[in-house]
């Protein structure tokens, strides 16, 4: 049963311009989504996070946009930059329980 | 210490053998969890601990694995006759406190297992 779906294994954009990471939910009772960025030998970081009742959350270069009646969830990352390849991770939760993780994308930042 | 620390970084096995994966949380950090990642895969969720009690064992694939937790720090993840399909990198991470809404976890780099 994979609740969090992120559907495209890879992504490849050139720096400067716009990452859109995108990522697919089953489960309508998770109340909060998260996502984490890993590099190569490195466990993963928090980087930043929405809760369902709201629509839109921003972070310097990083937005995450929530559609709940589409149950879909999309990271924006602008501008890219070469920093930001690395392989991220988004997460849903539901109150009091853990975070179910998505397979990952791997985002390729090209100079 | 200052992050997760998780040993040993690299582990390499035969089939059948037990192994034991070892993680030190974050200081004061009462929560802990195990997640594997295989080879194309997310992050699985294995075991939750709070404190020294694991309330959420629900993703340990079978009664091959077990874990435990002492004095509320460190945690021992042990696979018992391990198998190929058990290759993978194993993730500990901690939390401050109990499970709630819009938990951050802290994660340690892993121990990359592979079983011959």
């Amino acid at each position: 049963d994979q609740q969090v779906k992120q559907n495209s294994p890879s992504l490849s954009v050139q720096e400067g311009r716009i990452s859109i990471l995108n990522c697919d939910y089953t489960n309508s009772m998770f109340d909060y989504f998260l996502w984490y960025k890993k590099y190569p030998a490195e466990g993963p970081t928090f980087l930043i996070s929405i809760s369902s009742i709201k629509d839109k959350n921003e972070d310097g270069r990083f937005t995450v946009f929530l559609n709940k009646s589409a149950k879909h969830l999309s990271l924006h990352i602008v501008p890219s930059q070469p920093g930001d390849s690395a392989v991220y991770f988004c997460a849903g939760q539901t109150s009091g329980s853990r975070l179910t993780f998505g397979e990952g994308t791997q985002l390729t930042v090209n100079p | 210490g200052a992050g997760v620390s998780q040993s040993p970084s690299n582990k390499v096995t035969e089939k059948g053998k037990d192994v034991e994966l070892r993680c030190d949380p974050i200081s004061g950090h009462t929560a802990l969890y195990w997640y594997r990642q295989s080879l194309g895969q997310g992050l699985e969720f294995l075991i939750y601990f709070q404190g020294n009690s694991a309330p959420d064992k629900s993703g340990l694939p079978s009664d091959r694995f077990s874990a435990e937790r002492t004095g509320g720090s460190v945690s021992t993840l042990t696979i018992q006759r391990t198998q190929q399909e058990d290759s993978a990198v194993y993730l500990c991470a901690s939390a401050p406190g109990p499970k709630a809404t819009n938990e951050k976890l802290f994660f340690g780099s892993g121990t990359q297992l592979s079983v011959l």
